[in-house]
């Protein structure tokens, strides 16, 4: 089974510098999905990856896939109060075929705390 | 309502208690999704449902059965429970269909279960 590594697992950054989550898989990632979680309640999507090397940004965040497709990233820029929360990568298990639908397998998060 | 709706937010049962909870889409979607989350454990996949079809039951003992009466509700149906059931479960959707569709899952506000 696919298992996915965050790290850090928890962070403390002060308002208004960068920082970087990383999320490692032990097989090849078909589909990387970022998620933020604040404390108790649902998942947020941020962003979704698919192709070796992909770079997507939203806001002041960015994400990219390597060209193998085992490692993601996060990165925050600028980091602001509304940032803080728990972020957790999620993977599908295959490659989709259009057909079925597969439920993700998840890591187990980085809390990340914004110091003012 | 708009997105994925969860009731009740909060459940606290006993061990012989008989209990439901519920999720609502209000997204279109076709397939829908049970996950756990456990103190210090990743979101661990429970069931999936593709066209109100069960296509996967990921080894979750049977004092959890689930209910999918339509592509748009989704029920757990708990009884027997144990302390250690005690998690935040929470429900997803995601829209199935072609090449360009990826599985994007859209995640309710969850229900925090206690088991006493």
């Amino acid at each position: 089974s696919q298992e996915l590594e965050q790290s850090p697992q928890s962070l403390i950054v002060q308002e208004g510098k960068n920082l970087t989550i990383n999320c490692t898989s032990s097989k090849t990632l078909y589909g990387l999905y970022w998620y933020k979680q604040k404390y108790g309640e649902g998942l947020i999507f941020l962003m979704m990856l698919q192709k070796g090397g992909e770079e997507k940004s939203h806001e002041k965040i960015t994400a990219k896939l390597d060209e193998k497709k085992q490692q993601s990233s996060l990165h925050i820029t600028a980091s602001q109060p509304s940032h803080a929360g728990i972020y957790l990568c999620g993977a599908r298990p295959v490659l989709y075929s259009g057909g079925g639908a597969d439920g993700l397998t998840f890591g187990k998060g980085t809390h990340l705390i914004i110091q003012p | 309502e708009t997105g994925v709706t969860q009731t009740p937010r909060h459940l606290v049962m006993g061990m012989t208690n008989k209990k439901s909870l519920k999720c609502e889409q209000h997204l279109g979607h076709n397939a829908m999704y049970w996950y756990k989350q456990s103190a210090k454990k990743p979101l661990e996949l429970m069931f999936v449902y593709n066209f109100k079809e069960q296509t996967e039951n990921n080894s979750v003992p049977s004092r959890f059965s689930p209910e999918c009466p339509n592509s748009s509700h989704l029920f757990l149906h708990l009884h027997t429970l144990q302390p250690e059931d005690s998690a935040l479960y929470l429900c997803a959707s995601s829209l199935l269909g072609g090449r360009e569709s990826y599985n994007e899952q859209f995640f309710g506000p969850g229900t925090r279960l206690t088991v006493l």
